[in-house]
């Protein structure tokens, strides 16, 4: 089965500075890469995903880059605000099984 | 619209206890999924339905758990005499019918087995 790892498990920026985690996957066949983020006490929401037939992704503040031969993605989020503090979470699949990773806990510092 | 609902939201039990876990998912939706997340854990998938195909059970983690969907609708997921290793957050998304439309998460039912 499909295995994601995620790093790192925290990161803690300063208001205004930029924020990236990295995904690395194990099954060549995965297909689809969704990030999703969970506020404290919340719902995991969907804010970002990539298929593999695209290397790069942007929304606003958020980009997502996949490497297919690597076997990695990553998510980059620029300008961080506060509201930006959340667990993000990666994920992989080929089909409708979502592999997780195991998170990543983003603090933004006023 | 309305999105996916869980309920209870919060649920303490005695180990050897059986309980179960409703979830009701986005109107129009044909695929459920059950995951599970344990503290300081990802999600771990659990179990999918889609449609009147037969369910992929293969993320149960073992056979006290099951899970029915009824109407192709409402799902509940039951876990018989619960381990204190069951206690996480149990989460239910749903989405439409094709296999990598977005999933769209409840707010989770907290399991707690003493």
């Amino acid at each position: 089965g499909e295995n994601v790892e995620q790093h790192p498990s925290t990161l803690s920026v300063q208001e205004g500075d930029s924020a990236v985690i990295k995904c690395t996957y194990s099954d060549s066949a995965s297909n689809y890469f969704p990030w999703y983020k969970q506020e404290l006490g919340k719902r995991p929401q969907l804010i970002i995903d990539i298929r593999s037939n695209v290397g790069e992704k942007k929304d606003q503040r958020i980009a997502v880059t996949l490497n297919k031969t690597a076997k990695h993605f990553s998510l980059h989020i620029t300008e961080t605000q506060p509201e930006d503090s959340a667990v993000y979470f990666c994920a992989a699949t080929d089909d409708y099984k979502l592999s997780f990773g195991a998170g990543t806990t983003v603090t933004v510092r006023a | 619209g309305a999105g996916v609902s869980q309920s209870p939201s919060n649920k303490v039990t005695e180990k050897g206890k059986d309980v179960e876990l409703r979830c009701d998912p986005i109107s129009g939706h044909t695929a459920l999924y059950w995951y599970r997340q344990s503290l300081g854990q990802g999600l771990e998938f659990l179990i999918y339905f889609q449609g009147n195909s037969a369910p992929d059970k293969s993320g149960l983690p073992s056979d006290r758990f099951s899970a029915e969907r009824t109407g192709g609708s409402v799902s509940t997921l039951t876990i018989q005499r619960t381990q204190q290793e069951d206690s996480a957050v149990y989460l239910c998304a749903s989405s439409l019918d094709l296999p990598k439309d977005t999933q769209y998460f409840g707010p989770g039912t907290r399991l707690t087995v003493l």
